[in-house]
Formats: C-alpha cells, sequence, structure tokens
C-alpha cells in the first residue's frame, strides 16, 4: 500500500527567507508525485507534479520540487517566502502502475509566513 | 477558480434528514471524484467515476450515496449520517483516470451533523 508521510504539521518562515515543506513517500515501483495547497475556505490548487526526468521540477507560484529516488523524498521549496504563501501544503503519490485509481495525501503542512 | 463548483457551501443536517451534496466541472474532464477531509487527517477518496461509471468505491458506508447522469455533474445523497460524518467533501475532477493527471478541486461543502 502506498502512503505519505508529512512530518511537520507547520513550518514558520519569515518573509524573504527560504522554505522547505518535508514529503516523503511509500509506493510499490515508481512514483507520481503532486503538490497541492489549500488556502481558507478553498478547494485544494495543483502546484506541481513529478512524472519523469528532471529530479527537479517547477511549478506554479514559483514553487519547485526535488525527487530524491534514493531518499523516497519530494520536498517543496521556494527560494523567498511571501506572506500570501501562507497556506496548507499536500503531497500526495499514486504509483506508476497499478494502484487502482487512489492519489494518497499526507496529512497537510500548514506553512506561515510572516513579516 | 478551478472550473469546478460545489453548492451548498456549507450544510447543517439533522441525523435524520435526507440532503445532497452537487459538484459540477466546466472543464471537460470525464474523470470525477468524492473526497471527505477531516481535520488532522489525510485526504479520504469516497468514489471515482469515470465516464459515469462508477470505478471504484472506497469502503463508504451506504449512507453515502452517489449518482453521476453525466461527465460534468457528481452528486453525493446523505440520509441517516452520524456526526462523525461532520468534514469537507471536496469534489474533484481530471482529464482522464491516467495516473499521471493532477486533480482538479472544487471548494467544498462544509457539512455538520447534529
Amino acid at each position: 500500500a502506498q502512503s505519505v508521510a508529512q512530518p511537520e504539521d507547520q513550518v514558520n518562515v519569515a518573509e524573504g527567507n527560504p522554505l522547505t515543506v518535508k514529503c516523503t513517500y511509500s509506493v510499490s515501483g515508481n512514483p507520481y508525485l503532486f503538490w497541492y495547497v489549500q488556502y481558507p475556505n478553498r478547494g485544494l490548487q495543483f502546484l506541481l507534479k513529478y512524472i519523469t526526468g528532471d529530479n527537479l521540477v517547477k511549478g506554479s507560484y514559483g514553487f519547485e520540487a526535488e525527487f530524491n529516488k534514493s531518499q523516497t523524498s519530494f520536498h517543496l521549496k521556494k527560494p523567498s517566502a511571501l506572506v500570501s504563501d501562507s497556506a496548507l501544503y499536500f503531497c500526495a503519490v499514486r504509483p506508476l502502475t497499478g494502484g487502482g485509481n487512489k492519489l494518497t495525501f499526507g496529512t497537510g503542512t500548514q506553512l506561515k509566513v510572516e513579516l | 477558480e478551478t472550473g469546478v463548483t460545489q453548492t451548498p457551501r456549507h450544510l447543517v443536517m439533522g441525523m435524520t434528514n435526507k440532503k445532497s451534496l452537487k459538484c459540477e466541472q466546466h472543464l471537460g474532464h470525464n474523470a470525477m471524484y468524492w473526497y471527505k477531509q477531516s481535520a488532522k487527517k489525510p485526504l479520504e477518496l469516497m468514489f471515482v467515476y469515470n465516464f459515469k461509471e462508477q470505478t471504484e468505491n472506497n469502503s463508504v458506508p451506504s449512507r453515502f450515496s452517489p449518482e453521476c447522469p453525466n461527465s460534468s455533474h457528481l452528486f453525493l445523497h446523505l440520509h441517516t449520517l452520524q456526526p462523525e460524518d461532520s468534514a469537507l467533501y471536496l469534489c474533484a475532477s481530471s482529464r482522464e483516470l491516467a495516473s499521471e493527471r493532477e486533480q482538479f478541486f472544487g471548494p467544498g461543502t462544509r457539512l455538520t451533523v447534529l
């Protein structure tokens, strides 16, 4: 069975500083990996995904994520955080083959960017 | 906006009531999903539809009954719910069921069962 771990419930960062939101996964075979963001009273919005190819994936709003197969990680990063980045971030995984249609999500990490 | 709308946005119901949640997507997608989001828990996939056909029921209690009359509309019929069913119910769609496709989510219906 596939699983996702987001070890931090909350990450606090000062505006202008780099941010990292951690994600590790477990899946049989190769993974498809996703990051979503959820603002208050809104649904989830797609940020970026890793399918194949370059391990560094660039997405919306200046976010990027690095796929590390040996460490089974897919950490989300941004070089310079903005207050408007404050939101709930979800990592998700799906196996490349098998696994049905199930996209497995982590429990989410609340990002708080302060002035 | 993501192109997926949900109504109502908020719903309060008693345990003996019957209500329905509605989802509509304007993206021309063929796959639609219902998720349950509870605090401090991962999103729980409930149902999956592909071209109006249900392809997955993730061991959801029968008091939740989905309906997909066409690829653009998805309903979740609710009856005799329990207080622990209170949660945010999210609808999502994707172009197809392929694993690499991202999903587009609606804003959710915040359900409170008294």
